[in-house]
């Protein structure tokens, strides 16, 4: 199985920064990843698709990078309602897999 | 608009069976894989299998083999996911996904999940 590990685990940042996560496979994936925003209680939601493309309706704030085994996630500009926890999943090959997550928080 | 929804929360005592159902609406059932993926409480994402409402095929997750059971109802657009022999392990928000495809190779299909259905909590206690 292609294990998904993400760097890092949890950070605290204020609004109005620039916030790079990583993602990192442990054997090449192509472009075949894609990132979700989670919130307390509610269900994951799609926000980039084949590592850079953005899902409709997300803001162009969010942008995704990368290709074989390691990818990133930047928001350019974190508004409030981004504090969150974000997962990358890999859908190269089964088993499909997620990253343990990244927990954004306010400073 | 494409729209999951679950059904409601449920107790369960160590050794049973539970089942929850995924309703889909706002698109064609059988043209998309349904995926199912839990979440334990304060933990990440689990992908656990998928089936196909086409023609009810599965694949499951090593991890669940003999345990879990994926069926359809395809004149209610309904998905269900079966977890038999529950453990306070299996404690855990259970999560339907439609699947897009990114791409196909070797007859299977691969993709990203969206939408998600909103969620079930499994609860394991004696």
């Amino acid at each position: 199985a292609i294990r998904m590990t993400q760097s890092p685990s949890s950070f605290s940042a204020s609004t109005g920064d620039r916030v790079t996560i990583t993602c990192r496979a442990s054997q090449g994936i192509s472009s075949y990843l894609a990132w979700y925003q989670q919130k307390p209680g509610k269900a994951p939601k799609l926000l980039i698709y084949a590592a850079s493309t953005l899902q409709s309706g997300v803001p162009s704030r969010f942008s995704g990078s990368g290709s074989g085994t390691d990818f990133t996630l930047t928001i350019s500009c974190l508004q409030s309602e981004d504090f969150a926890t974000y997962y990358c999943q890999q859908y190269y090959s089964y088993p499909l897999g997620f990253g343990q997550g990244t927990k954004l928080e306010i400073k | 608009q494409v729209q999951l929804v679950q059904s409601g929360a449920e107790v369960k005592k160590p050794g049973a069976s539970v089942k929850v159902s995924c309703k889909a609406s706002g698109y064609t059932f059988t043209g998309y894989y349904m995926h199912w993926v839990r979440q334990a409480p304060g933990q990440g994402l689990e992908w656990m299998g998928w089936i196909n409402p086409n023609s009810g095929g599965t694949n499951y997750a090593q991890k669940f083999q003999g345990r879990v059971t994926m069926t359809r109802d395809t004149s209610i657009s309904t998905a269900y996911m079966e977890l038999s022999r529950l453990r306070s392990d299996d404690t855990a928000v259970y999560y339907c996904a439609r699947v897009s495809v990114g791409y196909c190779s070797g007859g299977s299909c691969y993709g990203w999940f969206d939408p998600w259905g909103q969620g079930t909590l499994v609860t394991v206690s004696s």
